[in-house]
């Protein structure tokens, strides 16, 4: 298996542009998770997704942020207009639905750097 | 809501020597999971060892090992024959349900 594969791995944008962050996770797992890590808040839940469906998304600061799900293989995370402060590492992650005792897979992260 | 407290941001040890990380949390939950997850300078978040709540056996991993002492909400990690791989950050983190909540982070070098 691939593992989960986000895209971009580095993105550097200029403050007021649309950002999308993209993920592809695991097959077969139905729960799929958007996490920011910062220096400051270290890793935050942004939003879960079980079975396409957001679940949680109490953990996205702003109307800025937006995520879909459109099916079981892709995600995006969306930042409009993106600012400064939005700069981190993206982490995407997945699992099989109910079974969070396995833990998460991860994804390589994308690097979200904002000037 | 759960809360995972690291108090140590940063450890040194001797490659071959062995390093103990700590661990707290805080959950009103009785059925939980433990886990500690590695970011080495690639950024990949690893798992490294998971542990249940309700098992009283500590969990194993190789050279990793854990020490759960549920009644104080202690779950520490303890890496034995530290290898110049181990060079990374350690999250510990509590899940209940679908959250992973993450402490803020150890960072360990393994000097050789």
């Amino acid at each position: 298996d691939a593992g989960v594969i986000q895209s971009p791995r580095h993105e550097v944008t200029e403050m007021g542009q649309e950002v999308t962050l993209r993920c592809k996770p695991i097959s077969g797992h139905n729960s799929l998770f958007w996490y920011r890590q910062t220096m400051m808040r270290g890793l935050e839940l942004l939003i879960y997704f079980n079975n396409n469906v957001p679940i949680d998304d109490s953990g996205m600061p702003e109307d800025r942020f937006s995520a879909k799900m459109p099916n079981a293989s892709f995600s995006t995370l969306k930042i409009q207009p993106s600012e400064p402060r939005d700069s981190a590492v993206y982490f995407c992650a997945s699992s099989r639905q109910g079974l969070v005792r396995d833990g998460y897979t991860f994804g390589s992260g994308t690097r979200l750097t904002v000037v | 809501a759960q809360t995972v407290t690291q108090s140590q941001p940063e450890m040194s040890v001797q490659e071959a020597e062995t390093v103990t990380l700590s661990c707290t949390y805080d959950t009103s939950e009785n059925n939980y999971y433990l886990f500690w997850y590695k970011q080495p300078p690639s950024r990949q978040m690893i798992l490294v060892i998971r542990q249940e709540a309700y098992k009283q056996q500590n969990a194993t991993e190789n050279r990793f090992s854990v020490n759960f002492q549920k009644a104080a909400k202690s779950f520490s990690l303890k890496i034995s024959d530290s290898q110049l791989g181990d060079t990374a950050m350690y999250f510990c983190a509590s899940a209940n349900d679908y959250k992973l909540s993450f402490g803020a982070g150890t960072t360990v070098t393994v000097r050789a």
